[in-house]
């Protein structure tokens, strides 16, 4: 599975939008970008995945470069419940669902 | 509701005893997996299961272990527990089909060793 490469931390005030950026320069054809997120002390938890096109849920958005080398997850009005620390996972679907976890970003929401 | 659920939640222990760790899911999932994280780290991926009678060992495998007699439960066992064991253990559970493979987590158990 690629490697990914995410910043250490960062900030966003409440109500604005937080974006999240993703570098997985050595993703290849097949691989999905899936975000999960740990807010503290809980098991992480499922945000968005996308293969090539942009999507959208009711959590979140994911922006994919057109070369696919990297990935933005937007949360368009960060709340206090946000800030949590966010993980990028690039991996072939057919891995069985085996997710290899990096340091992840942690975000923290400021009134 | 479907869930995944861990037991104890927090467990004390002594250096080489046995520890047994549940978790119980009720998706129905085919796969799952147990995770340790440990302050300042991600998740390493220590054991995983696609099914009954299905077993595979993950990043950090050595000194647990793990059976699959049905669906619903994958405990984890520590067979001589050490204080480098000492963590944070989740258990996550996932569907075998679409490319979502989401997975599902529970709360996690803090076990400390002695």
């Amino acid at each position: 599975d690629a490697k990914t490469t995410q910043p250490t931390s960062m900030d966003c005030a409440e109500g604005r939008a937080a974006n999240l950026p993703c570098n997985h320069s050595t993703i290849s054809g097949n691989e999905y970008v899936y975000w999960y997120r740990q807010i503290h002390s809980q098991g992480p938890q499922y945000i968005i995945h996308g293969l090539k096109n942009n999507e959208t849920n009711e959590m979140a958005s994911l922006i994919i470069t057109e070369d696919r080398k990297s990935s933005t997850l937007i949360l368009p009005h960060a709340t206090l419940r946000d800030t949590a620390v966010y993980y990028c996972i690039v991996r072939v679907p057919s891995s069985w669902g085996k997710l290899q976890f990096g340091a992840g970003t942690q975000v923290v929401v400021t009134p | 509701d479907a869930e995944i659920t861990q037991s104890p939640r927090h467990k004390i222990t002594e250096t080489g005893r046995q520890v047994t760790l549940a978790c119980h899911q009720t998706w129905n999932h085919n796969n799952m997996f147990w995770y340790r994280q440990d302050l300042g780290h991600g998740l390493r991926l220590i054991h995983y299961s696609y099914g009954v009678q299905d077993t595979n060992k993950g990043e950090v495998s050595d000194g647990y272990s793990v059976s699959r007699s049905n669906t619903e439960d994958l405990p984890l066992t520590l067979e001589s527990a050490a204080s480098s064991q000492t963590s944070v253990y989740f258990c996550a559970s996932s569907s075998s089909f679409g490319p979502s493979n989401e997975q599902f987590f529970g709360p996690g158990t803090r076990l400390t060793v002695l």
